[in-house]
């Protein structure tokens, strides 16, 4: 039931892009993106409830493939503040619990 | 901005002891959830309240672990005894919504328990 992130750990210099995976075994109603920095809790980046779906928030946008049951979030242009672990959570089809992905953890230094 | 309260902060306790959480959502926030998290590893799913109703605890280990959200407002997670394996953060979160499916969670700062 848990998604798959991925990569586990990117390392960027301010300015650049990355791009963060993640993946189901099961068919998905929505994908949801949080970040966490060390010792806080989870924050809320998004929500995407329809395949094919983009949203934007800042310069962070994801997009969601509902037949490929994945779900990608770009970070674009980087800043300091981006750095954090970054989770996937996803609901499935015909449920109602939000399960979280493994996590991918972001550094972005100057 | 409205948040989620969560208490205590910190909690050591010795194997064997009982200990509890304490968690109060975003007014007007009908579903509450219990998250643990392992350092470094994404939040884990224990349990879902719908109002004072569980609505998933398939990931609760019911033989020490007990939830309760009496009046459909705030919630107590209990673990009795506790385990060196319950060490973890316990976060706690809430959305409005049926069920939160289309509502972002407001997450609680947790309390990170220490079992020795």
């Amino acid at each position: 039931q848990q998604p798959v992130q991925s990569p586990q750990a990117v390392i960027l210099r301010e300015g650049e892009d990355a791009v963060i995976n993640c993946s189901s075994s099961k068919a998905l109603y929505s994908v949801h993106w949080y970040r966490q920095k060390h010792g806080e809790a989870p924050v809320f980046l998004m929500i995407l409830l329809k395949g094919g779906e983009q949203k934007g928030h800042e310069k962070i946008s994801a997009s969601f493939n509902e037949k490929k049951q994945q779900s990608s979030l770009y970070l674009t242009a980087s800043q300091l503040s981006y750095s954090g672990t970054y989770f996937c959570g996803s609901i499935q089809t015909g449920a109602n619990n939000l399960f979280f992905g493994t996590g991918t953890r972001l550094t972005v230094i100057p | 901005e409205a948040e989620v309260a969560q208490s205590p902060r910190y909690k050591i306790t010795e194997k064997s002891q009982a200990v509890a959480f304490w968690c109060d959502p975003i007014s007007g926030h009908a579903t509450l959830y219990w998250y643990r998290q392992i350092l470094g590893q994404g939040p884990e799913l224990l349990v879902q309240f719908q109002d004072e109703s569980v609505v998933d605890d398939s990931q609760l280990p019911k033989d020490r672990f007990s939830a309760e959200r009496l009046k459909g407002v705030d919630s107590t997670l209990k673990i009795q005894p506790a385990e060196l394996g319950d060490s973890a953060m316990y976060l706690c979160a809430s959305s409005s919504g049926t069920q939160g499916r289309n509502s972002p969670l407001h997450f609680g700062n947790g309390t990170r328990l220490t079992v020795t």
